[in-house]
């Protein structure tokens, strides 16, 4: 079975851009969570989509959106870009998305703000 | 505020001896506690898991201790492995619908195996 893939792997963009990464969870997997990896702060919870809808959202201003697919494939947008938002932007996905769900998560986009 | 910590970013042990992470988290409704491990360009991958309901949990060489009232978990690997060699991330979450997807992290401690 095919693990998660993230596209771009990597990405560079200035300060004031836009950006789209996109993430396929494994076949059969409804949630997709977004987390946000930053040196010194670990994984920060973006918001998780089951079904299309979001379900839950983290504490990251309103720049951060995301969307889901019919298919489950999902997609984060960042606009107005700052120097801050550099990171690694992992993206996992499970089952349903409950608790006891085993998250599997993917090698993430390394997005660079200059 | 964070709600899970690992206080020590790195840890360095000897091939065959003990390694032992810590984590302490403060939210006290917190019912599910896991650890990942994750190597450079990778993503985070499942390493072991206990529910609060229990104070030990055992797989192979990897062991998480879990003490409730303080709020303090740890993760034993023993022996240790230069293979082991990653950064761990513990992590934790809240039963219930408002939380359905959501993980919340220490800020990781680097473990090295040396040979």
């Amino acid at each position: 079975k095919a693990g998660v893939t993230q596209t771009p792997r990597y990405l560079i963009k200035t300060r004031g851009q836009q950006v789209t990464l996109s993430c396929s969870p494994i076949s059969g997997h409804r949630s997709v969570s977004w987390y946000q990896q930053t040196p010194g702060q670990g994984l920060q919870f973006l918001f998780e989509y089951f079904s299309e809808t979001q379900r839950n959202k983290g504490n990251f201003p309103g720049r951060f959106s995301g969307r889901q697919f019919s298919n489950s494939r999902s997609e984060m947008n960042v606009s107005t870009l700052e120097l801050g938002d550099s990171a690694l932007y992992l993206c996992a996905s499970s089952s349903s998305g409950g608790t006891l769900d085993e998250q599997f998560f993917g090698p993430g986009t390394r997005l660079t703000v200059l | 505020d964070q709600q899970v910590k690992q206080n020590s970013p790195s840890l360095s042990v000897q091939e065959g001896r003990i390694s032992i992470l810590n984590c302490d988290y403060t939210n006290s409704m917190f019912d599910y506690f896991l650890w990942y491990k994750k190597y450079p360009a990778e993503g985070p991958t499942f390493l072991i898991s206990i529910s609060s309901i229990k104070d030990k949990n055992e797989d192979g060489r990897f062991t998480v201790f879990l003490n409730k009232s303080a709020k303090h978990l740890s993760l034993h690997i023993v022996p240790s492995q230069p293979g082991d060699s990653a950064v761990y991330f513990c992590a934790a979450s809240e039963y219930g619908s408002g939380n359905t997807g959501k993980l919340i992290f220490g800020q990781g401690t680097t473990l090295q195996v040396k040979p």
